[in-house]
């Protein structure tokens, strides 16, 4: 059974915290997402890994980096997290051939 | 991606079989049909895709019409766990691109 594992399911930072949100998957996939989900504005892409040590930017990523170091594990880093940054934040894997994305639980994050 | 329409809520009665509907009349030929869900404060879930032909998992059944205009994900006995948004996505591969949901249909299974 695929299974993408996310660090927590809740988090409460303050303003200009760093935060470290990691994701972890086993199914081998060589593509890995992070998007932000908020009400009314959908599925937002912050950052894209094609590969270890590869990555894209998305469609959001000012105020986020990611790394990636192996190959099951994708981290998003809010380097000072700011009260907009509060969001529900999803991380996904996928093997390079299929289109079909497996995402994690979420983590909801909250910035006072 | 081709555009889908979605009813934007329905009900069904718990172990009835749920049936929820999507038109991408827009359809193009290496376009495939996927439905995802996403229960309620939860990372959305895979459902189940298909090309043309009917398809079935231990989830759901996909049946496309044979025009592929539009399709209908089946869940054969619904139970109180499958209230959930349930997104129509109609995609061919694309490489790198990010996954997007349009508004969905809100499905409320009723005890």
């Amino acid at each position: 059974d695929v299974k993408v594992t996310q660090s927590s399911r809740y988090l409460v930072k303050r303003t200009g915290e760093k935060v470290f949100l990691e994701c972890v998957q086993d199914m081998d996939h060589e593509n890995m997402f992070w998007y932000r989900q908020d009400p009314g504005l959908g599925l937002r892409l912050i950052y894209f890994s094609y590969d270890v040590k590869m990555k894209e930017k998305g469609d959001i990523p000012e105020g986020y980096s990611v790394s990636r170091e192996k190959k099951e594990r994708f981290s998003l880093i809010l380097e000072s997290a700011s009260t907009n940054q509060t969001s529900m934040y999803l991380c996904a894997s996928r093997d390079r051939y299929q289109e079909t994305q497996y995402f994690g639980p979420g983590t909801r994050l909250l910035v006072l | 991606d081709a555009k889908t329409t979605q009813p934007p809520s329905m009900d069904c009665a718990e172990g009835r079989a749920a049936n929820l509907p999507c038109n991408h009349s827009t359809i193009s030929g290496n376009e495939y049909v996927y439905w995802y869900r996403q229960i309620h404060s939860q990372g959305p879930q895979y459902i189940i895709h298909g090309l043309k032909n009917n398809e079935t998992n231990e989830m759901a059944s996909l049946i496309i019409t044979e025009d592929r205009k539009s399709s209908t994900l089946i869940l054969p006995h619904a139970t109180l766990r499958d209230t959930a948004v349930y997104y129509c996505i109609v995609r061919a591969f694309t490489g790198r691109r990010a996954l997007t949901f349009g508004s969905g249909t809100r499905l409320q299974v009723q005890p």
